[in-house]
């Protein structure tokens, strides 16, 4: 089954830095999801993009969908020690009643205090 | 808040046994999902549904089986387990063009 190309595969880096992630796909994709899922957790959704070339934020987070409509980018500005998990990238396409969605492989960070 | 709550967190379960993975829903949501989660994998669909008695089958669907008996409820069915789905099984649910809400995870080891 296809999956989303998602970079890096794990990070660290120190408390306080930027992180940035991305997702790439041979596929388009009519919307950009970014999930985190923390230790012993399911994911939970973190941000949500639904046009080419929009740019969210939540917080610390932001998150872009390519203008390409195959790739999406996550940046987290000023880390901190909570922010340890992994983040999934997910994109979804279709019509209907189901849009699938495929997820990406994952990033894992961990956050050095 | 929308409540994904899988039966189990782990579960150990003998080579050949048939093993049951329950997940219900709280929102009234028409879609339903099944995922493995696997180390340098991500998350695969194993099996979906849209509708009650309606499933289909996702990108790994070999050696499960679904049902979806009730709107709520989604069962995940090990019909003889193997070792090698020892994973992560993770639930999720959606509305109709929605975003995706997922249970807390179970940690399934086949021995």
């Amino acid at each position: 089954g296809q999956q989303l190309n998602q970079s890096p595969q794990s990070m660290f880096i120190q408390e306080g830095e930027d992180v940035s992630m991305n997702c790439t796909s041979s596929s388009i994709f009519n919307t950009w999801l970014w999930y985190k899922q923390d230790p012993g957790e399911g994911p939970v959704l973190l941000i949500a993009l639904y046009k080419a070339g929009e740019l969210t934020s939540n917080g610390r987070l932001t998150a872009q969908f390519g203008i390409t409509r195959k790739d999406s980018f996550l940046n987290i500005s000023a880390s901190i020690p909570s922010d340890v998990g992994i983040y999934f990238c997910a994109g979804r396409k279709g019509s209907g009643g189901y849009q699938k969605v495929t997820f990406g492989t994952g990033t894992k960070l961990q956050v050095i205090p | 808040d929308v409540k994904v709550t899988q039966s189990s967190r782990y579960l150990v379960k003998r080579t050949g046994e048939k093993v049951f993975l329950e997940c219900v829903q709280d929102m009234d949501h028409e879609n339903m999902f099944w995922y493995r989660q696997d180390p340098g994998l991500g998350l695969r669909l194993i099996y979906f549904s849209y509708d009650v008695k309606m499933k289909e089958k996702g990108d790994i669907p070999e050696g499960y089986s679904v049902s979806r008996e009730k709107k709520e409820r989604f069962s995940l069915i090990l019909e003889s387990a193997s070792t090698n789905q020892t994973s992560m099984y993770l639930c999720a649910s959606s509305p109709l063009g929605g975003k995706a809400f997922f249970g807390q995870g179970t940690r399934l080891t086949v021995v």
